[in-house]
C-alpha cells in the first residue's frame, strides 16, 4: 500500500497480559522502524529490521519486548507480561532508503495497560 | 548516543507571521536531520529534511537550515496559516533518528 498500517488502532490489555501490535510497511520499503511515544511527547526508538533481519534493536527492552519481520506477513512487536508503563503509542515508520533516510509512520496504536 | 534538544517547547504566531523552530545534536556524526509534524492523535508526518551535505533546503513556505559546525538546525515557515497549528518535531542521526521534545504550534487566526 501506500501508507504504513498499524492495527489495531487501540489495545487495552490488563497488567501482566500479552499484547501484540501489527504494522505494514509502504510497499516495496525495506526498513521497517518501531517507536514509543509516550505522554510527554518523547519518541524512543525500539528496533528497526532490514526486510526480514534486525539491523539495529538497541531500544527494546529485552526481557518483555520482542519483534519480528516475517516474509509476506505484517511486522509485530509483542509485549510479554505488559506493564503500567508500557501504556503509549506506538509507531511503526518504513522507508525504502537505508541509513534511517525518509522514514514514513503509520498512525499509531495506543496502548493503555490496567 | 545521539542527544536533540529543542526550543521552544510551545510558539504562537498570528496567521500571516513566520514561526522558527531551533533545535541542537550533539553527535558530529549524524547526517540526517528530518523535521516532522503531528497532529492530533495521527502519526509523525514528515515535511522536510535535510542532509549533513547541505546547508539549507526550501519547499514552497517550508525551509530548513544546518549549521554543522555549531550542530544546530532550524525550521522557518512563513505565512502561517490555522493548518499549520500542530506539534512540530526535529529529529538527527545516523542510520537511526533521535527526536527532539517537540514545538506545539499555535497559529492564532
Amino acid at each position: 500500500g501506500e501508507e504504513v498500517a498499524q492495527t489495531p488502532k487501540h489495545l487495552v490489555r490488563g497488567e501482566g497480559q500479552k499484547a501484540k501490535l501489527y504494522c505494514a510497511p509502504i510497499k516495496g520499503h525495506s526498513y521497517v522502524f518501531w517507536y514509543q511515544q509516550v505522554l510527554k511527547n518523547e519518541f524512543k526508538f525500539l528496533i528497526s529490521f532490514q526486510n526480514e533481519n534486525v539491523f539495529d534493536e538497541t531500544g527494546m527492552p529485552k526481557e518483555r519486548f520482542s519483534a519480528k519481520c516475517l516474509p509476506n506477513s505484517p511486522c509485530s512487536l509483542e509485549i510479554q507480561a505488559t506493564k503500567l508503563e508500557d501504556s503509549a503509542v506506538y509507531f511503526c515508520a518504513s522507508s525504502h532508503l537505508a541509513d534511517g533516510y525518509e522514514q514514513y509512520f503509520g498512525p499509531g496504536t495506543r496502548l493503555t495497560v490496567t | 548516543g545521539e542527544n536533540v534538544e529543542q526550543h521552544p517547547s510551545t510558539l504562537s504566531v498570528q496567521e500571516g507571521d513566520s514561526a522558527v523552530i531551533k533545535c541542537t545534536y550533539s553527535d558530529s556524526a549524524s547526517n540526517y536531520f528530518p523535521w516532522y509534524k503531528q497532529e492530533l492523535g495521527k502519526g509523525p508526518q514528515l515535511i522536510i529534511d535535510i542532509r549533513s551535505n547541505v546547508g539549507e533546503k526550501k519547499d514552497q513556505r517550508i525551509a530548513v537550515t544546518l549549521n554543522k559546525t555549531a550542530k544546530h538546525f532550524s525550521l522557518h515557515i512563513t505565512e502561517t496559516q490555522p493548518e499549520d497549528s500542530a506539534v512540530y518535531f526535529c529529529a538527527g542521526g545516523y542510520q537511526k533518528v533521535t527526536f527532539g521534545i517537540g514545538t506545539k504550534l499555535q497559529v492564532i487566526p
